[in-house]
Parts: structure tokens; sequence; C-alpha cells
């Protein structure tokens, strides 16, 4: 049981190249989350989505794409990647109110 | 929508000192109030939750308290070792909603 497993860890990109984050969960959880994490701001939700077939905007959705591949899967795609778009990446997934989280993606835009 | 103030950004103690982390909330409708734990290089990590209707909660070393008329809770945590050091974010949800607010996070730092 791996729980939620994020690829890759790392990744450079040049400003206006594109990406896609992948994350996939064996718990067999109906929602998934997408966050971002920079220093001071705690954790900001992008999108998630409440179960297969819906995604829904969170906090900070501009300048990102999401897809729930099915219910283990759900990726997230920058079209066009801005230097603002470096941080840290988590994935999470929820059954109830416990959130389950990935190790991470670190993502540096220059 | 829901507003999560977390404080202080930052807490050093000494080794077998008690550390106190505090969270106040904003929306009267939110009732379930969990604490993450994040080490270097992870993802954070359920420690302990609590509902609304409960006023205190512990386990081993770690207790929460929340006090829902001041619309605050708090995390303790006591006899703190070395390994206690991480991030810890508090949060706050509507039950059956699923998405919390996140406290913007406590850096701890244990020395030895």
């Amino acid at each position: 049981n791996a729980g939620v497993t994020q690829t890759p860890k790392f990744q450079v990109l040049k400003t206006g190249q594109s990406m896609t984050l992948q994350c996939a969960q064996d718990m067999n959880h109906n929602s998934m989350y997408w966050y971002r994490q920079d220093p001071g701001m705690g954790l900001r939700l992008i999108y998630y989505s409440a179960s297969e077939g819906t995604t829904d905007k969170g906090e900070v959705p501009n300048g990102y794409n999401v897809s729930r591949l099915n219910k283990r899967e759900f990726s997230l795609r920058l079209e066009s990647a801005a230097p603002s778009q470096t941080s840290v990446y988590f994935c999470a997934s929820s059954q109830s109110d416990t959130q389950y989280f990935g190790p991470g993606t670190r993502l540096t835009v220059l | 929508g829901e507003n999560v103030e977390q404080h202080p950004s930052t807490l050093s103690v000494q080794e077998g000192d008690s550390a106190v982390i505090k969270c106040t909330y904003s929306d009267s409708a939110s009732n379930y109030f969990p604490w993450y734990k994040q080490e270097l290089g992870k993802g954070p990590q359920l420690i302990i939750d609590i509902r609304s209707n409960v006023g205190e909660k512990k386990d081993q070393r770690i207790a929460v308290t929340l006090n829902k008329t001041a619309k605050h809770f708090s995390l303790h945590i006591t006899e703190t070792q070395p390994e206690d050091s991480a991030v810890y974010f508090c949060a706050a949800s509507k039950g059956g909603s699923y998405i919390p607010t996140f406290g913007r996070g406590t850096s701890l730092i244990v020395h030895p």
C-alpha cells in the first residue's frame, strides 16, 4: 500500500515550457486535491476533484489545468510555466475529513 | 470563506519543554479541526484532530483544545523531543465539505 505517489520529485523548467505533474493513490479515495506550498504561505488549494469525473477550482487556479483520469489518478498541467509557479506541489486524497498527502514535487521555473 | 490564522510562525524550545501553537478561525460553521506535521522534504501527515462536539483530545504527548465560542483551537506538545522538530499546520473545515482551509504553518525547533 503506497498511499499517494507523485512524479516527478524534482523538475526545472524554462519560462513558457509545459509539463504535467502526476499523482496516484491506491486507497480507493473519492476525493483528490492539488496544493502548492510557498514559504510563509502555507498550503493553498489549486484544484480539487470531489469524485471521479468532477473537478473544481480552488483558491489559486490561474495558470493550471487538471484531469481526473480515473478514480486513482489526478494530474496537474502547467501549459506555459512562469517563474511565479516556482513552488512545491502536493497532491492529496481523502475519503472523509482526513487528507493523505504525497511526498511533493519541487518545481523551479527559470 | 473561512480564514485561519496561526501563531507563532516560528517556535524554538529546549528539549523537555512544552510547546503551544494557536489557531483562530472565522467561520462558525466549521466543525472539524485537524493538525498536520510536515517533516523536512515530506508531505504533511495528520497527527491529531478534533471535532466541534469535543473540547479536548489527547494522544500521548500531544493534545488539542477547542474553544468554539472564541473560535480558537490549540496544539499542545509536552516533553518535546528533537524529533518533534517540523512544520505544523492547523486547518478548519465544515464536515462533509472535505475542503480544509490551512493556517500558514509553525516551524517548531527543539534544541537538544
